[in-house]
């Protein structure tokens, strides 16, 4: 089946280093849409990104993605960690033709530190 | 903006007892809500996906007779917990989306089910 793989259980570096979280994905299916949420302390999962355009690059609030489907990858990146990032980060994956059912990676714990 | 009330945030049920949590959209019509968990040490796994006018379709290893699901107009939905034991804790989160096709999931705060 379907699976969202996070390699790093907790990522923690200085405040203006870059950031990345890695992010693969394994599915049948040759349009899948890939996601990023973001889940601050005591807070609900957000969006961030979303993609489903091949090595398309995807930004928004610093934050960018490209979904490289030769490599079923899809890691986030940042170019320079502020400490409001710290957070609890999600990669996520559906399929194009049941776009409500996302299947969740483990998550990476982001901590960013002054 | 396009909101999800979720409710309890948290609740502590003993084993055996059964716990309902429920969803609220504002802001938007939630034409499909999917209910997940988020059990200790793990990711969200999927429970079910309820889309107002059609069956609800429930994922592996969850069915209707333990965890009954309502979505009965386009802003609640509701999902309870039958006869709950210590694997049933963690956190459960529901997700409504407009049915737009490819959009996202706007998330509740989730509810926090302790079993004693």
């Amino acid at each position: 089946g379907d699976s969202v793989t996070q390699t790093e259980g907790l990522v923690t570096l200085t405040e203006g280093l870059p950031v990345m979280l890695n992010c693969t994905y394994q599915t049948i299916y040759s349009n899948p849409f890939l996601f990023w949420y973001v889940q601050h302390l005591n807070e609900s999962p957000r969006l961030l990104l979303k993609s489903f355009t091949d090595n398309k690059r995807t930004e928004h609030q610093g934050f960018h993605a490209t979904l490289h489907k030769s490599s079923s990858s899809f890691h986030l990146q940042k170019s320079s960690a502020q400490l409001s990032d710290s957070a609890l980060y999600y990669c996520a994956l559906s399929e194009d033709t049941n776009a409500y059912k996302v299947i969740f990676g483990k998550g990476t714990h982001l901590h960013v530190l002054p | 903006g396009a909101l999800v009330y979720q409710y309890p945030r948290r609740t502590i049920c003993k084993s055996g007892t059964s716990m309902r949590m429920e969803c609220q959209a504002v802001g938007f019509q939630a034409t499909s809500v999917a209910w997940y968990r988020q059990s200790p040490q793990k990711t969200f796994e999927l429970i079910a996906l309820s889309t107002v006018n059609s069956a609800i379709k429930y994922e592996q290893n969850f069915t209707q007779e333990k965890f009954p699901i309502s979505h009965p107009n386009l802003s609640f939905s509701s999902m309870t917990v039958l006869n709950a034991y210590l694997e049933d804790r963690g956190l459960y989160l529901c997700g409504a989306s407009p049915g737009q096709g490819h959009e996202r999931l706007f998330f509740g705060h989730g509810t926090k089910l302790s079993v004693l």
